[in-house]
C-alpha cells in the first residue's frame, strides 16, 4: 500500500509548456512538501504546505505554483517550462510543527526531461 | 544559515569492506541529524538519526556518531553489501517548521 505517491512517473515535454505533477499520500499526515533533485542529486526544498496552508516558499521562480485541495493532496503547476527545469521533483510528507523534527516520508519521485 | 557538507562520490568498495562517508555541518543552535538513503529509482527513506550530541544512530548495520566538538556526523558500516549500493544524504534539522537541509549526497557503488 503505497504511502506517498506521485504521478507521472515521467514526465518529457516542450518548452514553454505547461504541466502539473501530483501528490497524494495516506499516512494521515497534515504537511506536505515538493523538492527538486538535480542532475548532481543535489536535493533542495521548493514548498510546503501544512493543512493546505503554504508554510515555506523557498526562492522559487513563479512559473511554479503548488495547490493543495486537501491535506492529503499536493499538486505542483509549472508554466513555461525551461531546459532548467529538468530534473527529478519529489514529494514528502510528514506530521507538522515546530521544534522536533518528524520523519519526512517521500514519494518515488518524478523526473521532468524538458526539450 | 545552516549548511551540510559530505564527501564527494561515487565510492566504489568491493563487497564486506569497511565504509566510511563523512559528512560535517554548520548549523545555529543543536540540531538534530539525519542519514537519509535513495536506492536506484525510489525516494529517499530515514536510514538514522541523532538528536543531541555523543548521541549513535544505528540502523541495518550503519553507525552515525554525533560530534558537537568537531560539528561531524559521519557515516559508517563494517561491511557493506551490494544490496547497500545507493546515494546517501547527511542532513540537519535546526528548529523552525520542518526545514531540512541536506547534503549534495554520496553515491556508493558495492561490487561483488
Amino acid at each position: 500500500d503505497t504511502a506517498v505517491s506521485q504521478t507521472p512517473k515521467y514526465l518529457v515535454t516542450q518548452m514553454g509548456n505547461d504541466k502539473s505533477i501530483k501528490c497524494e499520500q495516506n499516512l494521515g499526515h497534515d504537511t506536505m512538501y515538493w523538492y527538486k533533485q538535480d542532475s548532481k542529486k543535489f536535493l533542495k526544498i521548493m514548498f510546503s504546505y501544512n493543512n493546505k496552508e503554504l508554510i515555506i516558499n523557498e526562492t522559487v521562480p513563479n512559473r511554479f505554483s503548488p495547490k493543495s485541495p486537501d491535506k492529503a493532496h499536493l499538486n505542483l503547476h509549472i508554466n513555461s517550462l525551461e531546459l532548467g527545469d529538468s530534473a527529478v521533483y519529489f514529494c514528502a510528507s510528514s506530521q507538522g510543527g515546530s521544534g522536533i523534527y518528524n520523519e519526512q516520508f517521500f514519494g518515488p519521485g518524478t523526473r521532468l526531461t524538458v526539450l | 544559515g545552516n549548511s551540510v557538507t559530505q564527501m564527494e562520490g561515487p565510492v566504489t568498495l568491493s563487497e564486506e569492506a569497511f565504509l566510511t562517508i563523512n559528512c560535517t555541518y554548520t548549523a545555529t543552535g543543536y540540531p538534530s541529524l539525519f542519514w537519509y538513503v535513495q536506492y536506484p529509482g525510489e525516494g529517499l527513506q530515514l536510514l538514522l538519526k541523532a538528536t543531541k550530541a555523543d548521541d549513535k544512530g544505528s540502523n541495518k548495520g550503519f553507525e552515525a556518531t554525533y560530534r558537537k566538538e568537531t560539528t561531524s556526523f559521519h557515516l559508517e558500516k563494517g561491511s557493506v553489501q551490494v544490496s547497500d549500493s545507493a546515494v546517501y544524504f547527511c542532513a540537519l534539522y535546526s528548529g523552525g517548521y520542518q526545514k531540512v537541509t541536506f547534503g549534495t549526497g554520496t553515491k556508493l557503488q558495492v561490487i561483488p
